[in-house]
């Protein structure tokens, strides 16, 4: 009874890259949920999708950020064009309701 | 603007004893909480939740008070032990995302 997965566990972009995100809820669960947190700072949500749906994007930053959760596959969450102050943890968590939700172990971001 | 709120950053506890994490919030919408452990590298996991219909919840260890009129809830832990050395988080929500506090760093010593 796999949890939420997401890899790369660690990924080092220079500036101006892009930068790719993946993650795989656990069985059963729809609802799929991105948070970033920067140093010393709680988790900030980002984005919440259903399948092939992006329900709440409030979070995410207008420019370079986008997110998709197709029907086959993990959830993507893309920055393109990544500067210094992408650099952070990145949080996915997946529910089978809106309510509990179950968070992968992170995908830390260095953008040198 | 920050919705909800933790204001003690750290809270050192003997081992045995009962450890009290706080926890504020503004927004009166809010209608489900949650208390998460994080531990280094890792992602928070999920300790216990209560809905805003109820003022207490119980699981083992682990009791979470609820005070809407003071938009208070708690997370008491007894007895403490060693390995609920962490940081927790608490987390609100009334929509679709989860609003975090900035955590408080739990020490249990031994």
């Amino acid at each position: 009874n796999a949890g939420v997965m997401q890899n790369p566990r660690h990924l080092v972009r220079r500036r101006g890259q892009e930068a790719r995100l993946r993650c795989s809820p656990m069985k059963g669960h729809s609802h799929v949920y991105w948070y970033r947190q920067l140093p010393e700072e709680g988790l900030k949500f980002m984005v919440y999708l259903q399948k092939e749906n992006i329900i709440d994007e409030s979070g995410m930053p207008k420019e370079r950020f986008s997110a998709e959760f197709p029907k086959e596959g993990p959830s993507i969450l893309r920055i393109q064009q990544v500067v210094r102050g992408d650099s952070a943890a990145y949080f996915c968590a997946s529910s089978f309701t809106q309510y509990e939700q179950y968070f992968g172990p992170g995908t830390r971001l260095t953008v040198t | 603007d920050q919705q909800v709120k933790q204001n003690s950053p750290s809270l050192s506890v003997q081992e045995g004893r009962i450890s009290i994490l706080n926890c504020d919030y503004t927004n009166s919408m809010f209608d489900y909480f949650l208390w998460y452990k994080k531990y280094p590298a890792e992602g928070p996991t999920f300790l216990i939740s209560i809905s805003s219909i109820k003022d207490k919840n119980e699981d083992g260890r682990f009791t979470v008070f609820l005070n809407k009129s003071a938009k208070h809830l708690s997370l008491h832990i007894v007895p403490s032990q060693p390995g609920d050395s962490a940081v927790y988080f608490c987390a609100a929500t009334g929509a679709n995302n989860l609003f975090f506090g900035t955590g408080t760093r739990l020490t249990v010593i031994p």
